[in-house]
Formats: C-alpha cells, structure tokens, sequence
C-alpha cells in the first residue's frame, strides 16, 4: 500500500495563478484532511471530509477550495494565488471504525508551495 | 493563547539522556495525540491517548486529564530521535476527527 501520496512535491506560483493539489489513499479511509504549515505555528486545518461528497470548512478555509468526488482522492484548490498561501502543505486521512485506532490520522509527505 | 502549548519549543540534548517533552491543552478533548515530523518533512502518528500510559520501545507517552497535561519521554536518546515532536488534541466540542496542534517541539540529540 502507497498509503497517502500528494502531487506535486513542489510548486512555485505567480500571484493570481491558480492551482490544484492532488492528495490520494488507499486505505479505504472515510475521512480526509487539508492543513497548512507556516514556520512558528502548529499545523492548522484547511478543509476536511468525512465522506465521498461531502466537505466542510477548518479553521482557515479563505482562498481554497476542495472537492472529494472519489473517496480515495481529496482535492484542494487555489483559484487565485496569493503569497500569504505560502506554506507546506500536509494531506491526511484516518479511518472511520471502532477500533481504538480509529482516529489516528495518517499524514502524506507534503507539498511545497512558494507564491512569488 | 494557544488551546495546545508544548514546552519547551527547543530541545538539545547528548546522545542517551532521558527526553521529556511537555503538552499542556485548555479545552475539553476526547484523545491527544503525539506525532513525531522527520527533518525530511514527513509526520508520523507515534501515540494516541485518552488516559493513563503507553510505551512503545523508547518511547512513553503519559496523560493526565484532570490536570490537562501530557508528557512524551524517550530513554536513551539517540541521535536518529532528532526531529519535531507535535502534541495534538481532539476538541471533544468541535467534534471527534477534528484535532488541534501544538507548535512543535524541535529535539535535537547530538552524539
């Protein structure tokens, strides 16, 4: 199992340009995740899902979007480049069961994004 | 303030001193984790607690849920434990798979 891969690994953006990034699992996991990480600050949740078609705003949600048509991908998008976007980027995914480690997130390697 | 503050946000330590890193949260939680990033980037799930203790080779993680605390601690600190620590705790308020971050704990063990 590749568990949770993101594409791209990098990316450099002009202001104004938009974008899309790719986070997929094979874990059959019910729950996705988007979150952001800035130097100084702990990781902060963008969007989540906790289905094929559905999602729901986190904590700083402004300027991105998402979509989870397939269960095995969570999409987020960036319609209008801005330099305060760039972060790393960090996709994660967690089962939905009852045993006890139903909770516990799986992370992907993380993409780069600078927004020049 | 933060609802999750870890201390301290740096760490340096010899190769085989005793490691303790703190987690102190100000809400209400269902389960913290602790989570463990490489300096490559990557973030691993090392510890998911909602009371007591857990071990797991050098590694312990403890919680006490009156007090709002939680301590990781790795015996025998080796140079490869060198990475960033994260606390995380699940806001039992905003919902079950929902967790909050800590900034990070930067270890750093020299041999």
């Amino acid at each position: 199992n590749a568990g949770v891969t993101q594409t791209p690994k990098f990316r450099v953006l002009k202001t104004g340009q938009s974008m899309t990034l790719l986070c997929a699992q094979d874990m059959n996991h019910e729950y996705m995740y988007w979150y952001r990480q800035d130097p100084g600050m702990g990781l902060r949740l963008i969007h989540y899902s906790v289905g094929e078609g559905t999602t729901a705003k986190g904590e700083v949600p402004d300027g991105y979007n998402v979509s989870r048509l397939k269960k095995q991908n969570f999409l987020l998008g960036l319609e209008s480049a801005a330099p305060s976007q760039t972060s790393v980027y960090f996709c994660a995914s967690s089962p939905h069961s009852v045993r006890e480690n139903r909770y516990e997130q799986y992370f992907g390697p993380g993409t780069r994004l600078t927004v020049t | 303030k933060n609802e999750v503050e870890q201390s301290p946000q740096n760490l340096t330590a010899q190769e085989g001193e005793f490691i303790t890193i703190n987690c102190s949260y100000s809400v209400g939680i269902s389960a913290l984790h602790w989570l463990q990033q490489h300096p490559g980037g990557g973030i691993v799930s090392l510890f998911m607690l909602s009371s007591g203790k857990k071990k797991h080779g050098r590694l312990i993680a403890t919680i006490n849920i009156q007090e709002k605390h939680s301590s990781l601690h790795i015996t025998a600190s080796h140079p490869r434990d060198s990475a960033v620590y994260i606390c995380a705790v699940r806001d039992r308020i905003q919902g079950a798979q929902k967790l909050v971050f800590g900034q990070g704990t930067r270890l750093t063990i020299n041999p």
